[in-house]
């Protein structure tokens, strides 16, 4: 199967733009859907992107995704920084009865 | 508003079994594919099984085979996840979650968690 490696952490000013990256080991990345979850300190993750680049009703059009299949990667942006975007972000995607989530980045505001 | 309540956690000893369970809500239960996904201490999210709509169909993460089954009684809109010959490596919050559509959907909507921890 294969693996989504995701950088662990990055920082930004509030204000700014981040950009989050999502790698897929093997097999394309445009080959099954990639969603990116927010999970805030000590709640539940949420879904802010789906199917690599849709915003689920309620999400901030600050939040967006993309993919890129030179590097066979995703990337979620986040542009306009808030404090209240501090948080770790899951990328997601699957393969052939199997689901698989990224290990996690933590993005701090500053 | 969807609503998807876990319970059953607990402490358990090595080797030991727990059963959790997952009240949904809010939403057409029997329409959705179902979800555990579970998070270590300071851990990131690991997915560990699913079932289809109508039950037809589970699967498994390696780490859960032969030990966890998932199941679902829509007519109770519940799912649930036995666990067998519990490790401490299963020590995590479990989170059940449901899929709106397709196999390669989001999962579009997450229980608070159950805390499982596995310790003699």
């Amino acid at each position: 199967n294969f693996m989504l490696t995701q950088p662990h952490s990055v920082s930004e000013s509030p204000g700014k733009t981040v950009t989050i990256s999502c790698t897929r080991s093997s097999g394309s990345i445009a080959s099954s859907y990639v969603q990116w979850y927010q999970q805030r300190p000590g709640s539940s993750p949420n879904n802010v992107i789906y199917e690599h680049n849709l915003r689920p009703s309620g999400v901030p059009e600050r939040f967006s995704g993309s993919i890129d299949s030179s590097s066979n990667s995703a990337s979620l942006t986040i542009s306009g920084l808030k404090t209240e975007d501090e948080a770790d972000y899951y990328c997601q995607s699957y393969d052939t009865e199997t689901w698989v989530f990224g290990g996690g980045t933590k993005l701090t505001v500053l | 508003q969807v609503q998807l309540v876990e319970s059953g956690g607990g402490v358990v000893q090595p080797g030991g079994s727990l059963r959790l369970s997952c009240a949904a809500s809010g939403l057409i239960f029997s329409n959705h594919g179902m979800h555990w996904v579970r998070q270590a201490p300071g851990q990131g999210l690991e997915w560990v099984a699913f079932i289809r709509y109508d039950g037809s169909n589970q699967y498994y993460a390696d780490s859960a085979k032969g030990r966890f089954t998932i199941s679902r009684d829509n007519s109770k809109k519940m799912l649930h996840l036995q666990m067998n010959s519990l490790r401490a490596e299963d020590t995590a919050v479990y989170y059940c979650a449901k899929e709106d559509y397709g196999d390669d959907g989001p999962l579009s909507g997450w229980g608070q968690g159950t805390q499982v921890t596995v310790s003699s």
